[in-house]
């Protein structure tokens, strides 16, 4: 079954305003990672964060990991219309690159 | 965009017959994945490969098959397609950072 569940599955928020979207998995990870996806593209990597880090940042990204509770959480500060898009997580697992990915979160900015 | 294609991108085939998917990568990368994308499901691993002839089932492996004799090129194979297995198909690869870069896709329709 499929690893990664994301939480909520729609989103519908105001220019301006954060967005934060969950993620749970059920086993062991090396790594989990943030992808982003435009309607009817393929998929575009955002940021990965290791099992031993907690926290990471990229621009307006922000990323945490909590591996104890298997979850973590992406929060897109000042949001813009063109960040409307589906967001998956997708975890990697074992020793060979195993990737797995959740049913996305769908993300609409209005204007 | 790293470079991997897929092609076809559209395919149009009738219910018993087979098709193949082929993508294809320039970045040397030595892992590389198919998924399908279908409404409600998210993306779902049917292969992967983590180096030329080592190939492994994901999820919803029945019905298809992968071939990966060159590190640039992983071919599915659906042995005698059927109406369930129309779906978008992506492609994609990692390196050793671990992101993982997509094709743009395979939409194929069997009827």
């Amino acid at each position: 079954s499929q690893q990664g569940e994301e939480d909520p599955q729609a989103l519908s928020i105001q220019e301006g305003e954060n967005a934060t979207m969950n993620c749970s998995y059920k086993t062991s990870i090396n790594n989990l990672q943030w992808y982003r996806q435009n309607s009817g593209r393929g998929l575009v990597h955002l940021i990965l964060i290791r099992s031993n880090e907690r926290e990471k940042h990229s621009g307006r990204l922000r990323v945490t990991l909590d591996t104890s509770k298997k979850s973590s959480s992406l929060l897109i500060t000042a949001s813009r219309a063109a960040d409307t898009a589906s967001y998956f997580c997708a975890t990697e697992e074992g020793s060979q690159g195993n990737l797995i990915f959740g049913k996305g979160t769908k993300l609409s900015v209005k204007p | 965009d790293a470079g991997i294609t897929q092609s076809p991108r559209h395919k149009v085939t009738e219910t018993g017959t087979p098709v193949t998917l082929r993508c294809h990568q320039t970045e040397n990368h030595r892992y590389m994945y198919w998924y399908r994308q279908d409404p409600g499901h998210g993306l779902r691993l049917i292969h992967y490969s983590y180096g030329v002839k080592d190939t492994d089932k994901g999820e919803v492996s029945d019905g298809y098959s992968v071939s990966r004799s060159k590190t640039e090129d992983f071919l599915l194979t659906l042995e005698s397609a059927t109406s369930s297995q129309t779906s978008v198909y992506f492609c994609a690869s990692t390196g050793t950072g671990g992101e993982a870069f997509f094709g743009q896709g395979t939409r194929l329709t069997v009827v």
